[in-house]
């Protein structure tokens, strides 16, 4: 059976330091992949996605990036995080086939100090 | 860019009472998506609907393609279904989420 595995589920980190976050699916090939995010109060927000190995399209703009460098690992970054990145962000996957549904990880709540 | 709205934002009923969530979204998605997010935040995939009408258990979800318009029910509601239901719309290139249910079932 597939399974997705994020990490870690917490992580508090200060403005201005980097950022790294794993997302890896097991059990499928060629998944698409994405990444949401919830800020405080609010909605999901879809950040990234990505059809195959290296790529990805992004929803907004933003101090963020995504890279998927194999074809069951999604990662997403910063160089230099903000207060605004603050919030919950989850991955996703999905098989590469119309109308199916989304799977998704158990989140990393990310607390930017 | 697909818009999905979602109504009520919060909704506080009684143990064993029928609860009604909607969901309007604004242009044609490939499929509505119906998720359970709990206090840790933790998503479950409930169902993905793109025509008529599915149930698991207790939850049934409907969907009318013409009106652009899905439902979420709930029968003899427990305090277990107390979380945030979400209603999505979209394809292989993502979702775009409402803003969310909070339903409390209160014993």
């Amino acid at each position: 059976s597939q399974t997705i595995h994020q990490w870690p589920a917490t992580l508090v980190q200060p403005v201005g330091s980097p950022l790294s976050l794993e997302c890896t699916v097991e059990g499928t090939s060629n998944p698409n992949l994405y990444w949401y995010r919830q800020a405080a109060g609010r909605g999901l927000q879809l950040l990234f996605y990505s059809v195959g190995i290296g790529q990805i399209s992004s929803e907004v703009p933003q101090n963020l990036s995504a890279s998927r460098p194999q074809d069951r690992q999604f990662i997403l970054s910063s160089k230099k995080l903000l207060l605004s990145d603050s919030g919950f962000y989850l991955c996703a996957w999905s098989a590469a086939l119309l109308n199916q549904p989304q799977h998704f990880g158990d989140g990393t709540r990310l607390s930017i100090l | 860019k697909n818009e999905v709205e979602q109504s009520p934002q919060n909704l506080t009923a009684q143990e064993g009472e029928f609860i009604t969530i909607n969901c309007s979204y604004s242009v044609g998605i490939s499929a509505l998506h119906w998720l359970q997010q709990h206090p840790g935040g933790g998503i479950v995939s409930l169902f993905m609907l793109s025509s008529g009408k599915k149930k698991h258990g207790r939850l049934i979800a409907t969907i009318n393609i013409q009106e652009k318009h899905s439902s979420l029910h709930i029968t003899a509601s427990h305090p277990r279904d107390s979380a945030v239901y979400i209603c999505a719309g979209g394809g292989a290139d993502g979702l775009t989420f409402g803003k969310g249910t909070h339903l409390i079932i209160q014993p």
